[in-house]
Formats: C-alpha cells, structure tokens, sequence
C-alpha cells in the first residue's frame, strides 16, 4: 500500500480558511467513504478529527470539515487560530481490514 | 477516561526482538477492535497492525508481515506487538490505538513507546 499524497505544507493567517487534500485511488480513497484527519503537535499523540469523510467528534470545534470527491478528500479549517497549528494526517480504509495513513502536512499559523 | 499506555520499547540490536504492550483502561478493552501505528523519526503514522475484538482476525501491513505478531488478553485489558527480526527501518514511536465502535477509524490513541534498532 501506498501512503497517501498530502502536500507538505499549508499556511494561513489567523482568521482565515486553509484546505488540506488527501489523494488516493479507487482502491483506497475513491472506494469507501471511511476517510479519518488526525491532528498531532510536537511530540503528542494523535487526535481524530474528523472520521466517516465528514463527521466530527464532539470535542472537535465546528471550524473543521471533511469532504471528499473521487479519489481525493480534503480537510477544510476555517477562522484559523494559533491553536490549529499542528501537523495533519488523513486516512483510508483500504479494504481486508488494512488502512493507509496520507504523507502528512504542516498547517502554519501565519 | 479512556486511557492508553503503551511500554516495552527501548535500544535493540538489528536481527534482535521485542515485545510491545498495551495497558487500557477506562473502557470495555475486550469490546473493541485495535490497531498499533508507527511513527518513524520526523516522518509521517503508519498503519502496521490491526486485531479484532475477539482476536479472530488480525492484519499486518505489507512491512511488517512475517516478522511481527499482534495479541491481546482482554482478561488483563491488554494489547501486545510481538516485533522479531527488527531493522534499522522498524526504528520509531510505536502507538497503541482504539478503533471506533462500529467504526473505521482510532478514536483513542496512547502515548507511544520508542523502539530504536541500531548496533
């Protein structure tokens, strides 16, 4: 399995929306709408943000959304703040009982 | 409060073997599905392993097939990585993670555990 293609890095001022995609293949992405967003800081756990494409726990604030089309899904995070600062990863089911993590991308706070 | 603690890493020489585990608490460990993940030093989670509740199925990522084992004992609430023939690219943070009920993805992660391979 390949990881999936996130890009490296987004940046945004306070207040502003950034998208983060997430790009797979039919077989992973584009097949099942079990796609999951972690947050992880610095040397911290990881945190679900946003699992099933577009549900959110509900201790994740409302600025974070999930969709998805074809192949790729995507992370959307409006009125940034200093907080969301983090490193982002997507996930995929991959069917058989296996998932695929995304290549992971640095949200900055500008 | 769900809770995670994942212990038994440390310095192993390449070739050699560990074992991982997994104390959970705060919740039914025998009702639900877990995952380990890895995280190689500055590098992106990867998904290694996966057992189902009742330890009927288990699944390994291409990269770890053959050389690691996942097992739980849900009457000591704990989950186990079993890693023989380790590699230098086997180093990282090794997470424990609670897969949703019902669900696809890992609600509750652990601290993780650090596993250096290296002579």
């Amino acid at each position: 399995q390949s990881a999936l293609t996130q890009p490296r890095s987004v940046s945004g001022s306070p207040g502003q929306s950034v998208t983060i995609s997430c790009t797979g293949t039919s077989s992973d992405v584009g097949d099942y709408n079990y796609v999951s967003w972690y947050q992880q800081h610095p040397g911290k756990a990881p945190k679900l943000m946003i699992y099933d494409v577009n549900k959110r726990p509900s201790e994740v604030p409302d600025r974070f959304s999930g969709s998805k089309s074809g192949n790729t899904a995507s992370l959307t995070i409006s009125g940034l703040q200093t907080e969301d600062e983090a490193d982002y990863y997507c996930c995929s089911y991959a069917g058989s009982y296996t998932w695929v993590f995304g290549t992971g991308t640095k949200v900055t706070v500008l | 409060e769900v809770q995670l603690v994942e212990s038994g890493g440390g310095l192993v020489q390449p070739g050699g073997s560990l074992r991982l585990s997994c104390a959970a608490s705060g919740f039914i460990f025998s009702s639900y599905d877990m995952n380990w993940v890895r995280q190689a030093p500055g590098k992106g989670l990867e998904w290694i392993s996966y057992i189902t509740l009742n330890s009927k199925t288990k699944t390994y990522a291409d990269s770890v097939k053959g050389r690691f084992t996942i097992s739980r004992d849900n009457a000591k609430k704990s989950l186990f990585l079993h890693m023989n023939s380790l590699r230098v690219e086997d180093t990282g943070v090794y997470y424990c993670a609670r897969t949703a009920v019902a669900g696809t993805e890992s609600d509750n992660w652990g601290q993780g555990t650090l596993v250096t391979v290296s002579s």
